[in-house]
């Protein structure tokens, strides 16, 4: 089945804590994204990335850091810096460039990180 | 900033009416336009894509587009209990890879 995941489902941070959240996708989709919804709130944009080994911020990038050293790999690092990191954190990919549909997303079931 | 704009809702229909719901969006030159389904505690899922104006069918769901207007809309025939949950509607941004998302309008559909 081709897909993203996302682990751990549920995750449990202590202050002063980095924590990694993984995402990893078999659809060979070029394009990935990092989104966080706060309760009845929308999607905003944590980090995104086109290629592998590049990446560009998003809306509300600052306290968290990613890397992309691999096609099917895109985990975020919430950092101690990040002030109020509780939140459902989504993982979503699309195709890449050349297709007309090449910035339909699709997300990974989400991670949800709350700190102690 | 671009903005996409959704009635938060809750939008209420009855088991087996149509339910209507609409977004807004402010970058005119915008040319891909989605509708998510997201269930309590679940992420979105992809129910429609839409590129070009008019209607665009997939069963009981029917995405309207009026880029004149910068409207967007998604009808859903037959509604069932099941539908109930928050759309999201999103837009593409020119010349790029992101897209923004409205922050969903929460249906119910009572049997």
């Amino acid at each position: 089945d081709g897909g993203i995941t996302q682990s751990p489902k549920y995750l449990f941070r202590k202050e002063g804590q980095n924590v990694t959240l993984s995402c990893e996708q078999n659809l060979n989709h070029d394009a990935m994204y990092w989104y966080r919804q706060d309760p009845g709130q929308g999607l905003r944009l944590i980090y995104y990335s086109q290629i592998v080994n590049d990446f560009q911020k998003g809306d509300i990038a600052e306290g968290y850091s990613v890397s992309r050293e691999k096609k099917e790999s895109f985990p975020l690092t919430v950092t101690s810096a990040q002030k109020n990191p509780t939140a459902f954190y989504l993982c979503a990919s699309s195709k890449g460039t050349g297709t007309v549909n090449y910035n339909e997303q699709f997300f990974g079931p989400g991670t949800r990180l709350t700190v102690l | 900033q671009k903005e996409v704009e959704q009635n938060s809702g809750p939008l209420s229909v009855p088991e087996g009416a149509i339910a209507s719901l609409n977004c807004t969006y402010s970058d005119r030159g915008s040319q891909s336009f989605f509708w998510y389904r997201q269930y309590s505690g679940k992420s979105p899922e992809l129910i429609m894509s839409i590129y070009s104006n008019g209607d665009k069918e997939d069963g009981r769901f029917t995405a309207q587009l009026n880029k004149a207007s910068q409207y967007v809309s998604l009808l859903i025939r037959d509604s069932q209990p099941s539908d109930s949950a928050t759309y999201l509607c999103a837009v593409g941004v020119v010349g790029g890879f992101k897209t923004i998302f409205g922050a969903g309008t929460r249906l119910f559909v009572k049997a």
